[in-house]
């Protein structure tokens, strides 16, 4: 089964910081997602990479950046954290073919 | 024509009924129909998934009924326990111009011993 290893359960950061969140999976798969999630809003997609060095914008990408530079992570950057980016935060890699592996989620604070 | 719309919202069945959540489609491009399960605390794990060239599929006691025509899917979740108590997710992907996948609102799922 693919693991995906998101780095932090539980983070709290302040206005105006610099926020990485990282997410590694164990298998080969091209595709990478990063969602947030809220309560009544569902999931929403940040940004995906189909590849190394690749990535495309979601339906919500302000305020956030990613990298990724290896095939097995994918970083999520918020560049200037405000007190709207508290959320729950998902990885999803996903093969050809086949459903997502989420990760457990990071659950972010800005105060 | 990209939404996918979850019903309902909220759902209390007594422990060993059925559950039964709807999602709804449009774009007839989705080919690949996944059914994910959520607990508190923890990210979605995919539970169940379908292809359009088949009208059923069963997986323990759930199972996912899928209607072509009227672009409509649904979960069922037989003798429903307690254990079963979480956020439901349906989702529609396709690879056809562009990897897209949407998914549903999501339904909370609330058994009762």
């Amino acid at each position: 089964d693919v693991k995906v290893t998101q780095s932090s359960r539980y983070l709290v950061k302040r206005t105006g910081e610099k926020v990485f969140l990282e997410c590694v999976q164990d298998m080969d798969h091209e595709n990478m997602f990063w969602y947030r999630q809220d309560p009544g809003l569902g999931l929403r997609l940040i940004y995906f990479s189909y590849d190394v060095k690749m990535k495309e914008k979601g339906d919500i990408p302000e305020g956030y950046s990613v990298s990724r530079e290896k095939k097995e992570r994918f970083s999520l950057i918020l560049e200037s954290a405000s007190t709207n980016q508290t959320s729950m935060y998902l990885c999803a890699a996903q093969g050809q073919g086949h459903g997502y592996t989420f990760g457990s989620g990071t659950r972010l604070t800005v105060v | 024509q990209q939404q996918v719309k979850q019903s309902p919202q909220s759902l209390i069945v007594q422990k060993g009924g059925i559950s039964i959540i709807n999602c709804a489609y449009e774009n007839t491009a989705f080919d690949y129909f996944p059914w994910y399960q959520q607990f508190p605390g923890k990210g979605p794990a995919l539970l169940i998934a379908i292809r359009p060239d088949v009208s059923e599929k069963k997986e323990g006691r759930f199972t996912i009924s899928f209607n072509k025509s009227a672009k409509q899917f649904s979960l069922h979740i037989m003798d429903s326990q307690p254990g079963d108590s979480a956020t439901y997710f349906c989702a529609a992907s396709t690879n056809t111009g562009g990897f897209k996948t949407i998914f549903g609102a999501g339904t909370r799922l609330f058994v009762k011993a």
